[in-house]
């Protein structure tokens, strides 16, 4: 099982970025996948999932109406995309599976820096 | 959603047993055996050591244990080891079918 995710980087505050998490060794059309973030020096937050065809999402308060979640299952890569991009946004965001069958996170990615900051 | 409330750091000497303890509320930890604990050494992303509650994935050393009563869940990691220095956090799924994670506890190995 591998997760790479990609598309981090400095943005405005106000501005958009879409992160991507390309994903391998596993049927990725058959799990739930989820966002979980790390601001530098703080603890984990989880941000956002998506179930295994797409058809149902939850997000955290704190990114209802600002980031959405999606995924390509033909090419096995989940998305965040995230716009109105706040200072407090600034994160290490990893992707994460999901347990299957149960609760909880088995397998992350190395995670992306995002940096809303002018 | 308000962060899981976890002891900010634990102490032990190799050998002895530490407890971490995660306190939610009825609308999550104490609605649902959906608590899960993670391990993240310094720089590293977090790695899953406890599932639903009690459950091991394949490859944790069972030195590694969890439970729950009530709204508090706890992980025990018993003949504590140099390598289990890190930061350990809970999580769990809630009735918004949101998940939340705790504040994060750092153990240290004397």
């Amino acid at each position: 099982v591998q997760l790479v995710e990609s598309g981090g980087g400095l943005v405005q505050p106000g501005g958009s970025l879409r992160l991507s998490c390309a994903a391998s060794g596993f049927t990725f059309s058959n799990y739930w996948m989820h966002w979980v973030r790390q601001a530098p020096g703080k603890g984990l937050v989880w941000v956002s999932r998506i179930n295994s065809d797409g058809g149902r999402t939850n997000y955290a308060d704190s990114v209802k109406g600002r980031f959405t979640i999606s995924r390509d299952n033909a090419k096995n890569t989940l998305y965040l995309q995230m716009s109105s991009l706040r200072a407090e946004d600034t994160a290490v965001y990893y992707c994460a599976r999901g347990v299957s069958g149960s609760y909880g996170f088995d397998y992350w990615g190395q995670g992306t820096l995002v940096t809303a900051s002018s | 959603q308000s962060a899981l409330t976890q002891p900010p750091s634990v102490s032990g000497s190799p050998g002895q047993s530490v407890t971490i303890s995660c306190t939610g509320t009825s609308s999550d930890v104490g609605s649902y055996n959906g608590v899960s604990w993670y391990q993240q050494p310094p720089g590293t992303a977090p790695k899953l050591m406890i599932y639903d509650v009690s459950n091991r994935p394949s490859g944790v050393p069972d030195r590694f244990s969890g439970s729950k009563s009530g709204n508090t869940a706890s992980l025990t990691i018993s003949g504590l080891q140099a390598e289990d220095e890190a930061d350990y956090y809970c999580s769990s799924y809630t009735s918004s079918s949101t998940y939340v994670f705790g504040t994060g506890t750092k153990v240290t190995v004397l």
